[in-house]
């Protein structure tokens, strides 16, 4: 079985300042990773995925984030912050053995401050 | 760019009555799917569709859940007979192909409230 962990509800952090909103995962085979990005009324959009190759993955808006094998994880990050990144980021995981459909994390509210 | 649009963006209704969540999918894409997202919680899955069938499914997606594309454009989730824990954020996708790399398209949802 497949699983996400966003472990914090909500990241706050000033804008300008660089930002990391945190997600491990638990997989059986190699993971596929994905960040969504949801903004108030609108539905999940797609930030930037891992599949293989460079630990470091860039994405929409200025957005990476780096596959940690060792650590399970997959933070996104964001060098420096802007007010108008507020929203709900999603992680998502998906690793094969007969289903393609990903997992997705609760969600982390992302608050920037002016 | 191409979005895909939900159908209500809000729906009120009794317990024990029949739901119809509409979706528009974009336009060239072939896998659909409906999720959900209870208040507070995961986004989890409930079904994926492709030329006409379910192709997965998930232990929620029960008897009174059902889907189809009733024409070329709308794909939809009919719940037979709501119940109280069925109140969620119900959310559309869709996708150009299937498999572990494609990134999914998603609505804004539809936000369900069963009383």
């Amino acid at each position: 079985a497949q699983s996400v962990a966003q472990p914090e509800d909500q990241v706050n952090v000033a804008e300008g300042n660089p930002l990391t909103v945190k997600c491990t995962y638990s997989v059986s085979g190699n993971p596929y990773l994905f960040w969504y990005v949801q903004y108030p009324n609108r539905g999940l959009q797609f930030l930037l995925k891992y599949i293989t190759g460079d630990n470091l993955v860039k994405g929409s808006y200025g957005f990476e984030a780096e596959f940690n094998k060792s650590q399970t994880s997959f933070h996104l990050k964001k060098p420096s912050a802007l007010v108008s990144d507020s929203a709900l980021y999603f992680c998502a995981v998906s690793s094969g053995g007969g289903s393609y459909i990903p997992t997705f994390g609760r969600g982390t509210s992302l608050i920037v401050h002016p | 760019e191409p979005e895909v649009t939900q159908t209500p963006s809000h729906q009120v209704t009794q317990m024990g009555q029949e739901v119809i969540l509409r979706c528009v999918p974009i336009s060239n894409h072939l896998y659909f799917y409906w999720y959900r997202q209870i208040l507070g919680q995961k986004v989890e899955f409930l079904v994926s569709f492709y030329n006409n069938e379910i192709s997965e499914k998930s232990e929620i997606f029960d008897d009174q859940f059902s889907v189809e594309r009733p024409d070329g454009s709308n794909f939809t989730l009919k719940i037979r007979s709501t119940k109280l824990e069925d109140s969620a954020m119900y959310f559309c996708a869709s996708s150009v192909l299937a498999g572990l790399s494609y990134e999914q398209y998603f609505g804004p949802g539809t936000r369900l409230t069963v009383t």
